[in-house]
């Protein structure tokens, strides 16, 4: 266990519709990431918060946003569902910003759009 | 541009033997690197982080090595098991960021 939790583990929706993830981190870790795995791809970086700011910003669509809370749980809302959003949904946490910190991993949430 | 690039894409082999993965990168400078295990649907786990200063890094059967002037590194597994079975990413840190790199995984196949 990682530690790192992600709601819902399973999802299935409509196109055109809108979801929500939560990710709670590690406890203390300020440090959020949320990655998209599509199936048989690699994980792609979508954004970081850090104690509540955005840090970093990647192929996240405008469709895509997300925020942190001041308890730093995440949330990613993903709106005008497509079938190409159907993926992997990954939250990843660490302590801080120095590098070597382990950074540890969800076990993610699925998203299937039909 | 910085890239991290990995072979074999897959790779299947004997429950028992030996195996290494390779990984090759661009990016520079870096901070550190990473190797994760990642099983079928579930979220990668951490396996070893090595500095730039760093040749080796073990955990258990899991040994990465790391030659900064080649810009190569590598996960040798010994002794596989089926509980192997797994993709294994390679995650390079751009120096003074804590941007992430990841390579596309190789995908490993353990039979018995």
């Amino acid at each position: 266990d990682s530690g790192v939790t992600q709601t819902p583990k399973h999802l299935i929706t409509a196109t055109g519709q809108r979801v929500t993830l939560r990710c709670s981190p590690r406890s203390g870790d300020l440090s959020v990431y949320w990655y998209q795995q599509s199936l048989d791809q690699g994980l792609q970086f979508l954004i970081q918060y850090y104690n509540g700011e955005e840090r970093a910003k990647g192929n996240i669509l405008e469709r895509f946003s997300a925020q942190q809370f001041p308890d730093l749980h995440s949330e990613l809302n993903l709106s005008s569902l497509e079938l190409g959003d159907s993926a992997l949904y990954f939250c990843a946490s660490r302590g801080d910003l120095y590098s070597g910190n382990t950074i540890y991993f969800g076990e993610g949430s699925w998203l299937t759009v039909v | 541009k910085n890239q991290v690039e990995q072979s074999p894409q897959s790779l299947i082999i004997l429950e028992g033997k030996n195996c290494t993965l390779q990984c090759n990168y661009t990016v520079s400078p870096f901070s550190n690197l990473r190797w994760y295990k990642q099983d079928t649907g579930r979220g990668p786990v951490s396996l070893t982080i090595m500095t730039f200063s760093e040749n080796t890094k073990s955990n258990g059967r899991y040994t990465a090595t790391l030659d900064a002037d080649t810009k190569q590194s590598s996960l040798h597994i010994t002794a596989s098991q089926l509980s192997d079975s797994a993709s294994y990413i390679c995650v390079v840190t751009l120096y003074n960021t804590d941007k992430l790199i990841f390579g596309t995984g190789t995908r490993l196949q353990v039979f018995p």
